[in-house]
């Protein structure tokens, strides 16, 4: 079936640094990747919409410039946390739905601990 | 989540049967989604209704009714390993996933 890897696994930084996520798709293009973050307790929620060659889609609330998103090829995306803070300590997981027809599921990747202290 | 509702904490013993229910309210409705998600990884695929009435799957099941917005997951032959959350979602219009805040099953020796 189909695979998304996602990297780090976990990661500590300290405040004001910045940390890149990796998101591949390992066997199927994907043209769209979708980040979501999840505080303890608390729902899946979308952070952004990630578009190949294009530029990312946001949601209400979430801030572009504090988390860029790239997705350079059909394979890759990637979510940079700038200028971290302690309250953008969260579990961060990225999705990719693999496009064509009879296509009914998400494929998520392993998530991504951060923790800045 | 987006209206999307399932009970937030749920107990049961093992070897027994449980039932977590999950209410919906969407327009363009394209299939409701139950996700398996133990503390600290990423959801796990169980299950996916588009089509009104009751699948099942091994110890697992899953019905919806698309005219009551109303969906569930049961659970049998309860195992300690099952202790986990149980997300409900569906398709948002950009192609993501829309999530409950998931119910937590505990599982009791």
């Amino acid at each position: 079936g189909a695979v998304v890897s996602q990297h780090p696994s976990r990661v500590i930084c300290k405040s004001g640094t910045s940390v890149k996520i990796e998101c591949r798709s390992l066997d199927f293009q994907a043209t769209t990747m979708f980040w979501y973050r999840q505080f303890p307790k608390q729902s899946l929620m979308l952070m952004a919409t990630s578009n190949e060659g294009s530029k990312a889609t946001y949601e209400q609330g979430v801030e572009k410039d504090k988390f860029l998103i790239n997705h350079a090829s059909l394979t890759l995306s990637t979510l940079t946390v700038t200028s971290a803070h302690p309250e953008d300590s969260s579990f961060y997981i990225c999705s990719a739905r693999r496009s064509g027809p009879g296509s009914t599921e998400a494929f998520f990747g392993q998530g991504t601990r951060l923790t800045v202290v | 989540g987006q209206n999307i509702d399932q009970p937030t904490e749920m107990t049961a013993t093992e070897g027994a049967i449980v039932q977590i229910n999950c209410t919906y309210q969407t327009s363009g409705f394209n299939g409701l989604f139950w996700y398996q998600q133990h503390a600290g990884e990423a959801p796990t695929f169980l299950s996916y209704n588009v089509l009104d009435g009751l699948e099942e799957k091994g110890r697992f099941s899953s019905f919806l009714s698309r005219s009551k917005g109303y969906s569930y997951l049961l659970l049998k032959e309860l195992q300690m390993k099952d202790s986990a959350s149980y997300l409900c979602a569906y398709w948002g219009s950009q192609g993501n996933l829309i999530f409950g805040k998931g119910t937590k099953l505990s599982v009791k020796p």
